[in-house]
């Protein structure tokens, strides 16, 4: 079964502590995306990588940190400077990220709360 | 990204009700997509339209890619207890998507 994981599902930590948040695809997908939601919003990008060991900041970068070391994996590390953590964090794929390519699949989220 | 107003915020569905929702924008886009989120989960891709004017359907759901390309309205046909969850619109400019905050869809008591 081709699909996004993220591990693990609900994760805690205590303020002052970088986490990293789990992201895998087995779809062959170029492209991957990170996003943050937090209640009554949209979703904001963090982070996206269109190839291996390359990605961008998105909208919410600071913060955050990322890796694109294999196609299949792009873990998003919450560092303490992020002031705000807590949220549901979802990790998304698409086949590229040209143009040509537009539809995002997401894998089941990560909620983390920070105390 | 962009800034996406979707509308209503809520509403209350009763079963075998038609809804409609939609989604504008200041600016233009070259892709629209429709999302549907239960709770607790990532969002499902339900309907992607690719041209100015396209309307198409996926079962029960309608939607459209407005002629403005500033726009896009999803219909839900007969509705049914399952459609409860939250719909977002998404706009597609370069390789990025600009989310909508969503609609919550709840079934009326």
């Amino acid at each position: 079964d081709g699909g996004i994981t993220q591990s693990p599902k609900y994760l805690f930590r205590k303020e002052g502590q970088n986490v990293t948040l789990s992201c895998e695809q087995n779809l062959n997908h170029d492209a991957m995306y990170w996003y943050r939601q937090d209640p009554g919003q949209g979703l904001r990008l963090i982070y996206y990588s269109q190839i291996v060991n390359d990605f961008q900041k998105g909208d919410i970068a600071e913060g955050y940190s990322v890796s694109r070391e294999k196609k299949e994996s792009f873990p998003l590390t919450v560092t303490s400077a992020q002031k705000n953590p807590t949220a549901f964090y979802l990790c998304a794929s698409s086949i590229d990220g040209s143009d040509a390519s537009y539809e995002q699949y997401f894998g089941p989220g990560t909620r983390l709360t920070v105390t | 990204g962009q800034q996406l107003n979707q509308s209503p915020q809520s509403m209350f569905i009763q079963e075998g009700e038609d809804v409609s929702m939609n989604c504008t924008s200041s600016s233009i886009f070259n892709t629209w997509l429709w999302y549907k989120q239960d709770p607790g989960e990532g969002p499902v891709l339900l309907i992607a339209l690719y041209k100015a004017g396209e309307l198409t359907s996926n079962g029960r759901l309608t939607a459209q890619f407005g002629i403005t390309r500033k726009d896009s309205f999803l219909n839900i046909s007969a509705s049914i207890p399952s459609d409860v969850g939250i719909y977002f619109c998404a706009g597609q400019l370069w390789a990025q998507l600009s989310f909508g905050a969503g609609t919550t869809v709840t079934v009326r008591a």
